[in-house]
């Protein structure tokens, strides 16, 4: 048990919309990052925040865009969904430390 | 070029035996660490074991140890006694430009399937 939560667990959509996705970590965890992991794949790493702001960000394109909360909460959000964007997203955070919390991921299927 | 290479896409081992899991890396950073994560079928990426890369000696964590060639960039993960539950997905992972800090991103491999038969 990480502490970290993701919802919602899967999710449908058609491609061209849009999606939101959300995490809560644990209070104090002030950098939160996302992962996208396609099928057979490892992670990839998509960006991330610390303290509201973000400061890293992979190889994905400006559709892919997120926000991070003063509650230790954050979003991932996806705009004109490709069936490619069809992975498990992974949220992760950490108190400054080391380790990465992982959530459980959002399953998102695009058709 | 590709940071973590992992070549063993599935590996198979008996109950109570020991298995290593190959990783090499690839960084021209002098400060970094290297961990190991377990995801079952259910997707959470589970933290098992670090090593950074100023530690001289070889990171333990239970039945799970890393053991780490520095010269040779590799950092495969020994996992003793195995258990039918450690039949899972196993990616090695690497974290530059620092290491001790939460807030640079993970590289990951592609991953080893581990199953365990009984």
């Amino acid at each position: 048990e990480t502490g970290v939560t993701q919802s919602p667990t899967h999710l449908i959509k058609t491609r061209g919309q849009q999606v939101t996705l959300r995490c809560s970590s644990q209070s104090g965890h002030n950098t939160v990052s996302w992962y996208q992991q396609a099928l057979g794949q490892g992670p990839q790493f998509i960006f991330q925040y610390y303290r509201e702001e973000e400061n890293g960000r992979g190889n994905f394109p400006p559709r892919f865009s997120g926000l991070q909360f003063p509650n230790y909460s954050s979003e991932l959000n996806v705009n004109a969904l490709e069936l490619d964007d069809s992975a498990l997203y992974l949220c992760a955070s950490s108190p400054d430390s080391i380790e990465q919390y992982f959530g459980p991921g959002t399953r998102l299927t695009v058709t | 070029a590709q940071k973590i290479t992992q070549t063993q896409p599935g590996m198979f081992v008996q109950e109570k035996e020991a298995v290593t899991l190959d990783c090499t890396y690839d960084t021209s950073d002098q400060s970094y660490g290297l961990f190991w994560y377990k995801q079952p079928s259910s997707g959470e990426m589970i933290f098992l074991i670090y090593q950074g890369s100023y530690d001289e000696q070889n990171a333990t964590e239970g039945r799970y140890s890393l053991n780490f060639q520095k010269a040779r960039k590799s950092a495969n993960l020994v996992i003793s006694a195995s258990q039918l539950g450690d039949s899972a997905m196993y990616f090695c992972a690497m974290r530059e430009a620092g290491g001790y800090s939460g807030n640079t991103p993970l590289v990951f491999g592609k991953g080893t399937r581990l199953s365990v038969i009984a």
